[in-house]
């Protein structure tokens, strides 16, 4: 099993709606749960870092941890067609070295 | 967020042939460098980690002597893709950290590697 699952079908969304996005892990030493967004052809930017369970919101963008299931979300509000890029969730156990999972192509139809 | 810079951001090279890659923090010092590997459609695969001075820290099955990593100031990294074939092919994308335990890694642009 790996670390950190993430389906990776891509999805298409209208502008505005609401993105969803999830990610399960099985390591139960993972405290920090990261989202990154990646263009094509370019390095991973972090979007959101959340710490333990709970939420996270940043402007459009929600985190959501949940340890106990050892699942995590990223929900986008009021997508918009620059939102369209990879997510790929990440997380670690505290000493830097980051378990990434497949990551999501998401497009937003104008 | 602090400035990661990778060059070159795309290369390609002779089968057989050797490439360098360099990875610098530009505004900070960096204790800690990571060395990502990408095929498309697929996550981020860590190679190794490296800490300034030190030898760097291969994850299984990639193997040293062809990926060497020197990280020997706390502003520089350079992975040197010893005698390329195709199938090394990939995108390269380093990471950089200025501390122990977990700080925020920022990411370099990424170098795209062909081996013909």
């Amino acid at each position: 099993q790996k670390e950190v699952e993430q389906d990776p079908g891509p999805l298409s969304v209208p502008e505005g709606a609401i993105v969803s996005l999830n990610c399960t892990y099985s390591n139960s030493a993972f405290q920090y749960f990261m989202w990154y967004r990646q263009y094509s052809r370019k390095g991973p930017e972090l979007l959101m870092y959340t710490y333990s369970s709970g939420n996270k919101e940043d402007g459009r963008f929600t985190a959501q941890v949940d340890k106990s299931s050892k699942y995590i979300s990223l929900f986008i509000r009021d997508s918009q067609p620059s939102d369209s890029a990879t997510y790929l969730c990440a997380m670690n156990s505290g000493n830097n070295r980051l378990a990434f999972g497949k990551g999501n192509q998401v497009v937003v139809i104008p | 967020g602090a400035v990661v810079s990778q060059h070159p951001s795309r290369v390609i090279c002779k089968s057989g042939t050797s490439v360098k890659i360099e990875c610098r923090s530009l505004d900070f010092q960096a204790t800690t460098m990571f060395w990502y590997r990408q095929f498309p459609k697929q996550s981020l695969m860590l190679m190794a980690t490296s800490n300034e001075g030190s030898k760097a820290t291969y994850e299984q099955g990639v193997e040293k002597d062809k990926f060497l990593i020197n990280h020997a100031s706390l502003t520089l990294s350079t992975l040197t893709v010893t005698s390329a074939h195709p199938e090394d092919s990939s995108f390269y994308i380093c990471s950089a950290s200025s501390g122990s335990g977990y700080t925020e890694a920022f990411f370099g642009q990424g170098t795209r590697l062909t081996v013909v």
